[in-house]
């Protein structure tokens, strides 16, 4: 009940076209849902998240879909670009006993922009 | 200029060896974790701490112990009964919110190769 499954593991889009990684949880105790960048030999940077008291969030190109009765979030690049080949983690947190709010991760989709 | 720092960015220890991995932030968080990352595992806690003094075990933590003498540093060592050290380290840290919502900031990362 505490994992987050993301898909899919990896991505290929042509620059310009709108890529979507999904997530999926079971934790009906979640109630923030984290979007993570991350370059090869870097540190994730916090990207976009979002609540569950809204449906939809975009800050620049990037958008977070959130559909809470099919527990299941997404993100949307929009006019993807090759700087935005990167490693993307969804990740998910609640109040739930013993969670202290630490974030579970998915295991990552490597996306490719090319050119 | 705020952030986080990880030191070294490379390690290479031999085998036996217990090593110490360095975080600090001056961002002021209460809260400080280390994560191991391996290659298509995503992100796996190891420990964190939310107040000086004070911390506890996340889900690999065996091998791993810290310590949390200041706010602003939290030190992991790699020790010698870790049975697969070799691994991308990362240290996070973030704001205690009163509610649930933990918005996680990450180091640079350290790259461990034991052999």
């Amino acid at each position: 009940q505490q994992q987050v499954k993301q898909s899919p593991q990896s991505l290929i889009v042509q620059k310009g076209g709108i890529p979507i990684i999904n997530c999926a949880y079971e934790n009906t105790a979640f109630d923030y849902f984290p979007w993570y960048q991350q370059f090869p030999g870097k540190g994730p940077a916090l990207l976009i998240a979002i609540r569950p008291d809204v449906s939809e969030k975009k800050e620049g190109r990037f958008t977070i879909s959130f559909n809470k009765s099919a527990k299941q979030f997404s993100l949307h690049i929009m006019d993807s670009q090759p700087g935005d080949s990167a490693t993307y983690f969804c990740a998910a947190s609640g109040d739930y006993g013993g969670s202290q709010g630490n974030l579970i991760f998915g295991k990552g989709t490597k996306l490719s922009v090319k050119p | 200029d705020g952030g986080i720092t990880q030191s070294p960015k490379y390690l290479f220890r031999k085998e036996g060896q217990n090593v110490t991995l360095s975080c600090e932030q001056n961002l002021n968080h209460d809260a400080m974790y280390w994560y191991r990352q391996d290659p298509g595992q995503g992100l796996r806690l190891i420990y964190y701490s939310q107040i000086v003094n004070d911390f506890q075990k996340g889900d690999i933590a065996e091998g791993y112990s810290v310590s949390r003498e200041k706010k602003e540093s939290f030190p992991l060592t790699v020790t010698s009964a870790q049975k697969n050290p070799t691994a991308f380290y990362l240290c996070a840290s973030s704001i205690i919110h009163s509610g649930t919502h933990y918005e996680q900031y990450f180091g640079p990362g350290t790259r461990l190769t034991v052999t």
